[in-house]
């Protein structure tokens, strides 16, 4: 199976940072990785697809990076609506894998 | 808009089976692969399982941790995927997704998720 290790685990950040989380894989998985956000009591909602395109409907302040073992996930400057649980996913193989999330708290 | 509406979670005893469904709307169903996900209280994101179109069989693919014991299947013509669930034990604890497959430039990726229904497994 591909473990997907994704970095920090949680962090804390202000309105207006720029937020950088990163995903890596234990083996290639080309570009297929899909980012998702999640608040709690909430379904996930995919963010980003294909490692960089981006889900349609959502705001251009987030953008993915990467391929082969390793991804990021960009957040051009946080608004209070940002502050969530991230997750990525692999979806080059099965089983599908997913990290283990960075939370965003509020600093 | 797409909706996807899962039913058929609650408190059932380890050994015990349970069906959940789920319906889709708002989408071509049948041109859709269909996944299951789960989230165990205060965890992180588990796949379950994946049942493709029929262009592609309805072959299925699913998690080791479910494989022999959970089974999913899809009837188009209600639109709607069920995840059986037998033997269950109460690791099987969790928030029970139900995820249409996208497609991007090469795979079927989890694009849009349902809200979401609660299996408690316990005695």
């Amino acid at each position: 199976d591909i473990q997907m290790t994704q970095s920090p685990s949680s962090l804390s950040a202000s309105v207006g940072d720029r937020v950088t989380i990163t995903c890596r894989a234990s083996q290639g998985i080309s570009n297929y990785l899909v980012w998702f956000q999640q608040k709690p009591g909430k379904a996930p909602k995919s963010l980003i697809y294909d490692a960089s395109s981006l889900q349609s409907g959502v705001p251009s302040k987030f953008s993915g990076s990467g391929s082969g073992t390793d991804f990021t996930l960009t957040i051009s400057s946080l608004q209070p609506e940002d502050f969530a649980t991230y997750y990525c996913q692999q979806y080059n193989s099965y089983p599908l894998t997913f990290g283990g999330g960075t939370k965003v708290e509020s600093k | 808009e797409v909706q996807l509406v899962e039913s058929g979670g609650g408190l059932v005893q380890p050994g015990g089976s349970l069906r959940l469904s789920c319906a889709g709307s708002g989408f071509t169903f049948s041109d859709h692969y269909m996944d299951w996900a789960r989230q165990a209280p205060g965890k992180g994101l588990e796949w379950v399982g994946r049942i493709r179109n029929k262009a592609n069989s309805y072959s299925k693919e699913y998690a080791a941790s479910v494989k022999g014991r959970f089974s999913i299947s899809r009837d188009d013509s209600q639109n709607s995927v069920y995840l059986q669930m037998n033997s269950l034990k109460t690791e099987d604890t969790a928030v029970y997704y139900c995820v249409r497959g996208g497609y991007g430039s090469g795979h079927y990726f989890s694009d849009c998720w349902g809200q979401g229904t609660l299996v408690t497994v316990s005695s």
